[in-house]
This record gives C-alpha cells, structure tokens and sequence, in this order.
C-alpha cells in the first residue's frame, strides 16, 4: 500500500498570504489529523477529520482551517500567514481515528516557510 | 488538558548499550501511549505502543513501560545501534479524540 503523501514538500510565503495544504491517506483510512511541528512547541495537534467531519480542533486560531473531501483526501488552509507560521506541517491517517486509537501514519511534512 | 513532559531532550549512548527516555502525563483519562521514531526528513513513525490496561509490552529491541498510579511510562532500547539514532516522541491519548506529545528526545548512537 503507498502511505500517506503530502504535498507540496516545501512552500515559501510572505506574511499576510494564504496557503494550502495537501494531504492523501493510505487507501481505505477514513480519518486525517495535521499537526504543526516546530523547535520550540513540539508537535502540537491542529485538528482531525473523519468522514468529511472535523472532530475535534487543538488550540489553534481560526486562520487554521481544514476540509476533507469524499475520498478521504483532505487539505489545511491558514491564511493570513504570520511569520510565527513557520513550521513543518504533518498529517496522520488511520482506520477510525483518534477516537479508538488506532495506529497513525504519518506523512513527511510540508515545510512552510513565512518571510 | 493533558500535558506531556518527557526527558532527556538529549540521549547520547554507546553501540550495545542500553536506553532510556522517561515520560509523565497529567490527565488520568489518558488511556493510551504511543513512542513514535523520526528520522530526519521523515514523518513520526509508530515503534510501539502501550494501553493503560497493560504495565509492559516488549517487541524485540524495545520495550515500554506504564504505571498508571505515578503517571508515566519509559521506552526501553537495549542493544542500540548506530540506526536507532533519531528523535522519539511519547504521546499519550484520553479517549476524547486528542493527541498530546512530549517535547522529543534526540538519541545519538555513537559506533
């Protein structure tokens, strides 16, 4: 099975912009979380959705958003970029999500970079 | 919430010795805990995990602790190799759909 694909891999915005995210599951998960990594914050869960629903939402603004479309493939949308943003951004798939607490697969990122 | 604390941040070992990484949690609603492995990259990637109706799974090389009471749980790597340099994640998970991590600790095999 191919794993969990993201794209792009690397991004470069200036501040005030909008960017897009892009995250494919392995075939079959229904559920995809995204999480922001950086130096000084770690991994920190950004929200999941599961079946095209968001069920649940880390303490992140609302220029963090997310949809996921009818085959489970799902993108992340911040807009009103800060340099703060700065992070590299991870999605997990897995069979029925957080909530039963299956294994998740990560993806390799996407670097954003804000100047 | 649930907060994750994890030590060391840095872990620097001789090849064949043993290692140890030490993580507590604070909600006792926490019920299941996951050790992820990052290479760099790379996506975190599933070692092993723990649920809190067990106090110790093993798979091969590495091991995971719990205790509950205390509210932390260890991930044991004996027989390290120059391979298992990487940064490892705890996690712990309540049932409420949420995930929170540990800060990472950085181990370095030396060969």
């Amino acid at each position: 099975k191919a794993g969990v694909t993201q794209t792009p891999r690397y991004l470069i915005k200036t501040r005030g912009q909008q960017v897009t995210l892009s995250c494919s599951p392995i075939s079959g998960h229904r559920s995809v979380s995204w999480y922001q990594q950086t130096p000084g914050q770690g991994l920190q869960f950004l929200f999941e959705y599961f079946s095209e629903t968001q069920r649940n939402k880390g303490n992140f603004p609302g220029r963090f958003s997310g949809r996921q479309f009818s085959n489970s493939r799902s993108e992340m949308n911040v807009s009103t970029l800060e340099l703060g943003d700065s992070a590299l951004y991870l999605c997990a798939s897995s069979l029925g999500g957080l909530a039963r607490q299956e294994t998740q697969y990560f993806g390799p990122g996407t670097r954003l970079l804000v100047l | 919430g649930e907060n994750v604390e994890q030590h060391p941040s840095t872990l620097s070992v001789q090849e064949g010795d043993s290692a140890v990484i030490k993580c507590t949690y604070s909600d006792s609603a926490s019920n299941y805990f996951p050790w992820y492995k990052q290479e760099l990259g790379k996506g975190p990637q599933l070692i092993i995990d723990i649920r809190s109706n067990v106090g110790e799974k093993k798979d091969q090389r590495i091991a995971v602790t719990l205790n509950k009471t205390a509210k932390h749980f260890s991930l044991h790597i004996t027989e390290t190799q120059p391979e298992d340099s990487a940064v490892y994640f705890c996690a712990a998970s309540p049932e409420y759909n949420d995930m929170r991590f540990g800060a990472g600790t950085r181990l370095t095999v030396k060969p």
